[in-house]
């Protein structure tokens, strides 16, 4: 499976944007890359997804890469309610992997009011 | 829609006791899933089921563990006997077939005295 790295902590302010970065050096060319979070004593709910092309939705937006070895979750006014763990998750749609979700550490993101 | 429903919430047992816990995913969702989500090795996909039928339970950790799903609305995860590091969040999540994102509930929270 192709490797994420993420920091493991970022801070925020409310109402600022927020770009939480993403690197997988080994992606391959039919791997969709995947954003979920997890907030506080929940279970972790999805965020977005892309290929190629920069993807938005009314949580967030996903900026990738033209070699496609990183990637930037947006989140563009944060909130109180954003704070959580994010996951970056890459998944081969080819393999049926999108079925098997592999979560790493993620990064913490705190916002501050 | 009440979304992926899990019970117990909360389940303190002792070593050695049968444990099971129970999902309901949401309806219409084909596929299931069960996680473990402990702080050394963080979420793991256990097993999941496409129309009732086990795909994958090449994360179950051991024989002590069964995951069973009688009809579409119900799935049990079962772990007889219970260990200390069995203790864990298990979360049970489920998908539509036509669609990418995994939609979880939220969470078993079990210790094993």
């Amino acid at each position: 499976d192709a490797k994420t790295t993420q920091p493991n902590s970022m801070e925020s302010n409310e109402e600022e944007p927020v770009h939480l970065p993403c690197n997988h050096s080994t992606i391959s060319g039919t791997d969709y890359i995947h954003w979920y979070r997890q907030l506080p004593s929940q279970g972790p709910e999805y965020v977005i997804h892309g290929l190629t092309s920069n993807v938005n939705n009314r949580m967030a937006s996903l900026a990738i890469a033209e070699d496609r070895k990183s990637s930037t979750l947006i989140l563009h006014r944060a909130t109180l309610r954003d704070a959580a763990v994010y996951y970056c998750i890459l998944r081969d749609e080819f393999s049926g992997g999108y079925n098997k979700l592999i979560f790493g550490a993620g990064t913490r993101l705190a916002v501050h009011p | 829609d009440a979304g992926v429903i899990q019970s117990p919430r909360h389940e303190v047992t002792e070593m050695g006791q049968e444990v099971t816990l129970r999902c309901k995913p949401i309806s219409g969702h084909d596929y299931l899933f069960w996680y473990r989500q402990t702080m050394m090795r963080g979420l793991e996909l256990l097993i999941y089921f496409n129309n009732n039928v086990p795909i994958d339970d090449s994360g179950m950790p051991e024989d002590r563990f069964s995951a069973k799903m009688p009809n579409a609305s119900f799935s049990t995860l079962k772990i007889q006997p219970s260990e200390p590091r069995d203790s864990a969040v298990y979360f049970c999540a489920s998908r539509n077939g036509l669609t990418y994102e995994q939609y979880f509930g939220p969470g078993t929270r079990l210790t094993v005295t």
